[in-house]
C-alpha cells in the first residue's frame, strides 16, 4: 500500500542554516504530495504541495520538488529562523474511497537556535 | 480562515472509563470530518471518516465499538473512546474537509488531544 517515510528528528540547527528534511514515498498510482507544519499548541497547517511529477511547491521560503524517479519530496529552506521551530509532516493523498485520505509520515521535529 | 476547534487538548482518565473528544468547525460547515491517531514517533493513522447524518466509515483494524464517532451536525463531530485502557493512550487529531469533493486545500486540522489512560 501507500506509505511515507521521512527522516527522524529532532533536527537541530542554528539560525540562518540550510535545512533539508528528507521524505520518500511508496504509491501505486499518482498521488499528490504535501508538507504540513505543526507549531507548538496548534493544529496542522498546509505548508506546500505538489500534484504531479516535477512540480515544485513553495511557501514561506520552503521548497519541495516532486521527484517521481526517486519517489521523493524533500523539504528545503535556505535560511531557517527560530520561528520555523515546529514539527513537519510529509504526506500523500490517497484518493481511494473518494475522500482523498491523507497518509502521513512520522513527522520531523525541527529546533532552530539563535 | 476556516478553523477547527478540538477539545480537550489533554485528558487523563482511569482505565475502564470513557472519554469524549469534540471537534468543532467554527466558521464553516463540515460535512466530512476525519479522525487520526498518532503513536510516539509514528505516523498519523487515519481511524475513520465521519459524515454528517450517517454512520462513520472506519479503517481496517479500528474497532468500531471502542471508538464511537458521532457527526450529528454540520459543525460537530465527536470521538468517544469507550472502556479506555492504557494501550489507548495516544494523540488524537481531527480534520475537516471544508469543501466536499474539492482538492486537498480543503483540509484543516484541530490541535489534537493527548489522551493518557492510567
Amino acid at each position: 500500500g501507500n506509505s511515507v517515510t521521512q527522516m527522524e528528528g529532532p533536527v537541530t540547527l542554528s539560525e540562518e542554516a540550510f535545512l533539508t528534511i528528507n521524505c520518500t514515498y511508496t504509491a501505486t498510482g499518482y498521488p499528490s504530495l504535501f508538507w504540513y507544519v505543526q507549531y507548538p499548541g496548534e493544529g496542522l497547517q498546509l505548508l506546500l504541495k505538489a500534484t504531479k511529477a516535477d512540480d515544485k511547491g513553495s511557501n514561506k521560503g520552503f521548497e519541495a520538488t516532486y521527484r517521481k524517479e526517486t519517489t521523493s519530496f524533500h523539504l528545503e529552506k535556505g535560511s531557517v529562523q527560530v520561528s520555523d521551530s515546529a514539527v513537519y509532516f510529509c504526506a500523500l493523498s490517497d484518493p481511494a474511497g473518494g475522500y482523498n485520505k491523507l497518509i502521513f509520515g512520522a513527522g520531523t521535529r525541527l529546533a532552530v537556535h539563535p | 480562515g476556516a478553523v477547527v476547534s478540538q477539545h480537550p487538548s489533554r485528558v487523563i482518565c482511569k482505565s475502564g472509563t470513557s472519554v469524549k473528544i469534540e471537534c468543532r468547525s467554527l466558521d464553516f460547515q463540515a460535512t466530512t470530518m476525519f479522525w487520526y491517531r498518532q503513536f510516539p514517533k509514528q505516523s498519523l493513522m487515519l481511524m475513520a471518516t465521519s459524515n454528517e447524518g450517517s454512520k462513520a466509515t472506519y479503517e481496517q483494524g479500528v474497532e468500531k465499538d471502542k471508538f464511537l464517532i458521532n457527526h450529528a451536525s454540520l459543525t460537530l463531530s465527536t470521538l468517544t473512546v469507550t472502556s479506555a485502557h492504557p494501550e489507548d493512550s495516544s494523540f488524537y487529531i481531527c480534520s475537516a474537509n471544508i469543501d466536499p469533493g474539492a482538492s486537498h486545500y480543503g483540509y484543516t486540522f484541530g490541535s489534537g488531544t493527548r489522551l493518557t489512560v492510567v
